[in-house]
């Protein structure tokens, strides 16, 4: 079956300190991968994707992420963190063909403590 | 700024209302999406429209009634709901045929008395 696992449901890092969140991917096909954020009262924004070639992605807000296929992962990193970045971060896994299938993690919420 | 625009930001209605909420996009993108979101929970696929046409509708109950007038507008038409049906309703487009970049409106707060 096609899943999205974020083990941390809330983590709180400092401000100015390093942050990576977890993901991992169950698909059958080769997946087509995103991190999607959402602050408080907003919609979701795009991140990052990725579908092929180099598997460290940038993305905006100073974000990437790192695919690894032997660990079925897509971790989402940032050297330095910002209080503008606590919110929610939903990763996700669909197919390179469709919108319609996308399957969203269930939400890691990011706490900057000052 | 979001390029996709929904209406209203909030909506309150008793069980007898009739309601409708509104999306608009105007980046060309030919696929448009429904999504309800509970508090804490990732957002939840109601109905696609694909080409102005009903593609996917997720089982939702016949309360919630889709809308494409055209390839720019999605309506959401409300009527009966029940409290449990308090969310935040999202508007997403995407290209439509490409892959599966959505690009989501700051929802439509609703709150059933």
């Amino acid at each position: 079956a096609q899943s999205v696992t974020q083990p941390d449901i809330h983590i709180t890092v400092s401000e100015g300190a390093s942050l990576e969140l977890r993901c991992n991917y169950s698909y059958g096909a080769t997946p087509y991968l995103f991190w999607y954020v959402q602050s408080p009262g907003q919609g979701l924004q795009l991140l990052l994707k990725y579908f092929s070639g180099d598997t460290l992605v940038q993305g905006i807000k100073g974000f990437e992420a790192e695919f690894k296929r032997s660990q079925s992962s897509f971790n989402l990193r940032k050297p330095s963190v910002h209080w503008s970045d606590a919110a929610e971060y939903f990763c996700a896994v669909g197919p390179y063909s469709s919108a319609s299938k996308i399957i969203f993690g269930s939400g890691t919420r990011l706490s900057i403590r000052p | 700024d979001t390029e996709v625009t929904q209406t209203p930001k909030h909506l309150v209605m008793g069980m007898t209302n009739k309601k409708s909420l509104k999306c608009e996009q105007h980046m060309g993108h030919r696929a448009m999406y429904w999504y309800k979101q509970k508090a804490k929970k990732p957002p939840e696929l109601m109905f696609v429209y694909s080409y102005e046409k009903l593609s996917i509708n997720e089982s939702v109950p016949s309360r919630f009634s889709p809308e494409c007038p055209n390839s720019s507008l999605l309506n959401l038409h409300l009527h009966a709901l029940q409290p449990e049906d308090s969310a935040l309703y999202l508007c997403a487009s995407s290209q439509g045929g490409y892959t599966g970049e959505l690009f989501f409106g700051e929802g439509s707060r609703l709150t059933v008395l």
